[in-house]
This record gives C-alpha cells, sequence and structure tokens, in this order.
C-alpha cells in the first residue's frame, strides 16, 4: 500500500518570495507517479504538477518546481515568486499502476501582502 | 470543455437521515471516482468507476453508503442512515481512462454537514 506523508499542517509567505513545501512517500512498487494538486477555498482541486518516477529530471511549470528525490522517497514543492492567489491547500498525491490517488493530508498555505 | 458538476454544494441533515449527492464527470471519461474529505485531512477514497462496474469499493462503508454509475455517465452518492462523522466533503473525481499518470479533475465538492 501506498502512503503520503505531509509534515507541515501550514506555512505562510510573503509575496514575491520563494515556499518549498514538504512531501515523503512510501511505496513498494518501481513505477508509479507522484503530483501536487491545489485546493483554493471553496474551489475545486487542480493539479499543480506531475513526477514520474523513472525520470530523473524534476519536474517544471512556470513558477511551480519539484525536488524528487527517489531514494529518500521525497517529493517537495517550490514555488517561487509568491502571489496572492496561490493561498490554498496544497496536497501531495502518490498513485501507480491503475490504483487510484493516494493523498497525503495537505499544507495549508497562505501568502501575505 | 464542460468541468465535473456536482450537487448539491451544500446540504445539511440530521443524523439517521438519509441524503443523496450527484456527479456529472466530463464527458468521455471513463473512470469515476468518489472521494471522502473530512475537514484537516486529505481526501480519502471511497469507490471507483470504471464505466458503469465498480472497480474498488474496499473502503466504502457498505452498511450506510452506496453508489452506483447506471450508464456509465453519471453517478449517486448516497448515505443512509448519515452519523455524525459523515460530517465532511464529498468530492467527484473523473478521468479518461484508468492508469497511473493521467491527471484526475475534480468537482468542486459537496459538503455534507451532519448534526
Amino acid at each position: 500500500a501506498q502512503t503520503v506523508t505531509q509534515s507541515q499542517p501550514e506555512m505562510s509567505v510573503q509575496e514575491a518570495e520563494t515556499v518549498t513545501l514538504s512531501c515523503t512517500y512510501d511505496t513498494s512498487e518501481n513505477n508509479y507517479y507522484l503530483f501536487w494538486y491545489k485546493q483554493p477555498p471553496s474551489r475545486q482541486m487542480i493539479l499543480v504538477i506531475r513526477q514520474e518516477a523513472y525520470k530523473q529530471q524534476n519536474a517544471t511549470e512556470n513558477r511551480f518546481s519539484v525536488n524528487f528525490q527517489k531514494a529518500a522517497k521525497s517529493f517537495s514543492l517550490k514555488i517561487s515568486d509568491s502571489q496572492l492567489g496561490d493561498t490554498a491547500m496544497y496536497f501531495c498525491a502518490s498513485n501507480s499502476g491503475n490504483t487510484p490517488l493516494v493523498f497525503g493530508k495537505g499544507t495549508r498555505l497562505s501568502v501575505i501582502a | 470543455e464542460a468541468g465535473v458538476a456536482q450537487s448539491p454544494r451544500y446540504k445539511i441533515i440530521e443524523k439517521r437521515q438519509s441524503v443523496a449527492f450527484w456527479c456529472n464527470p466530463i464527458s468521455g471519461h471513463a473512470t469515476l471516482y468518489w472521494y471522502q474529505q473530512i475537514l484537516g485531512q486529505g481526501p480519502k477514497l471511497l469507490i471507483q468507476f470504471q464505466n458503469n462496474g465498480v472497480v474498488d469499493d474496499s473502503q466504502l462503508p457498505k452498511d450506510r453508503f452506496s453508489a452506483e454509475r447506471l450508464k456509465g455517465v453519471d453517478s449517486t452518492l448516497k448515505i443512509q442512515p448519515a452519523k455524525l462523522e459523515d460530517s465532511a466533503v464529498y468530492l467527484c473525481a473523473s478521468i479518461l481512462t484508468r492508469g497511473a499518470s493521467g491527471e484526475l479533475f475534480f468537482g468542486e465538492g459537496s459538503r455534507l454537514t451532519v448534526l
């Protein structure tokens, strides 16, 4: 069974600064995928970024990038140039094969003007 | 492209009453999921459908929860009778086809409060 752990319940960052959200996971699979989803207040969850475990290169999407450390089973999300619209819950998630996504408990990020 | 539609957005009921939630996935998406998200926690899978068949319902409390997707499109999740601990947001999500790499699309959720 896969597990995902997010150890930071809440974080805050000043606008335009950089913040890193942590995530660790555990899986016995060799081929798996890792995701960060964003859930703004009262709005639907949307995909921020995804990483295939077999790829060594860290995924990037504009201001969002990941630090994927396969041996350490770590998958952190870096948000650069933070914007007020980045305020949301962020969930780390993992799956493999045809198994459904398993989510962590989330990190509440507040961007302060 | 229309997103995943869910209704109602909010529902308040007394314990032991029943409630039903509806989900219309993105057109053409074969796989549909219902997740339960309790306040302060991440979403937890309740049931997964592939077309109109159940793929995984191992975490569905079957004594009180039921779900169906009769024509392989819309889905309904029912709770009867509700308990206080069922207070949560019920998220519906869909994906084009089963597979680990695909992006899951979520609805806005149905927030249930059981008094």
